[in-house]
């Protein structure tokens, strides 16, 4: 099955500088990569996702990178503020199932 | 809409005892699933069901049943609840995806359950 690590674990930020994130999967038949955004005390939240036949995504200041050859994935950050400040998982997914595998996740804390 | 709601958002249990997390979604979502969360180890998959009657096992589904007689509905049972039970639950919803997309997952705010 599919094994999915994320790092770092934590990420302290200065507010206004980038954040980067990444995922490395196992599963080469992967073709679906979403990154979740999870605030204290809420569910996650989808924020960006990519599929396999495209590299890059960006949408304003949050952009996704893949690189299928290595299998792995990344968030990028630009311009952060406060609020971006939360735990993000990213769960590749296989085609044909139903079945997400989470990464264990990454607090980012910005600071002002 | 509503999205996803959960009911309860706190529980505390006792060992032994049983229960049923409720959720329901208002978005006529095909997809539900049932995830819990735990310190240090993301969100693990316990059962999930691609439309009414269709149910299948996740990662951990060893203690918990579900059915889905509606599309809107799908309840978590705790059978005899553990303290390893003790965890934060997540429904979550989507549709299959059309034109080689899939479709966006919503989720739950969560029950906090707490087995003592």
């Amino acid at each position: 099955g599919e094994n999915v690590e994320q790092h770092p674990s934590t990420l302290s930020v200065q507010e206004g500088d980038s954040a980067v994130i990444k995922c490395t999967y196992s599963d080469s038949a992967s073709n679906y990569f979403p990154w979740y955004k999870q605030e204290l005390g809420k569910g996650p939240q989808l924020i960006i996702d990519i599929r396999s036949n495209v590299g890059e995504k960006k949408d304003q200041r949050i952009a996704v990178t893949l690189n299928k050859t290595a299998k792995h994935f990344s968030l990028h950050i630009t311009e952060t503020q406060p609020e971006d400040s939360a735990v993000y998982f990213c769960a590749p997914l296989p085609p044909g199932t139903y079945k997400y595998i989470f990464g264990t996740g990454t607090r980012l804390k910005v600071l002002a | 809409n509503a999205g996803v709601t959960q009911t309860p958002k706190f529980q505390v249990l006792k060992t032994g005892q049983s229960m049923t997390l409720q959720c329901a979604q208002d978005m006529n979502h095909e997809y539900m699933s049932w995830y819990r969360q735990d310190p240090g180890m993301g969100l693990r998959l316990i059962h999930y069901s691609v439309g009414a009657g269709i149910t299948d096992q996740g990662e951990v589904p060893n203690g918990y049943n579900v059915s889905r007689s509606t599309t809107e509905d799908f309840p978590l049972r705790l059978l005899s609840a553990a303290p390893s039970q003790t965890s934060v639950y997540f429904c979550a919803s989507r549709q299959p995806g059309t034109r080689g997309r899939t479709g966006e997952q919503f989720f739950g705010p969560g029950t906090r359950l707490t087995v003592l």
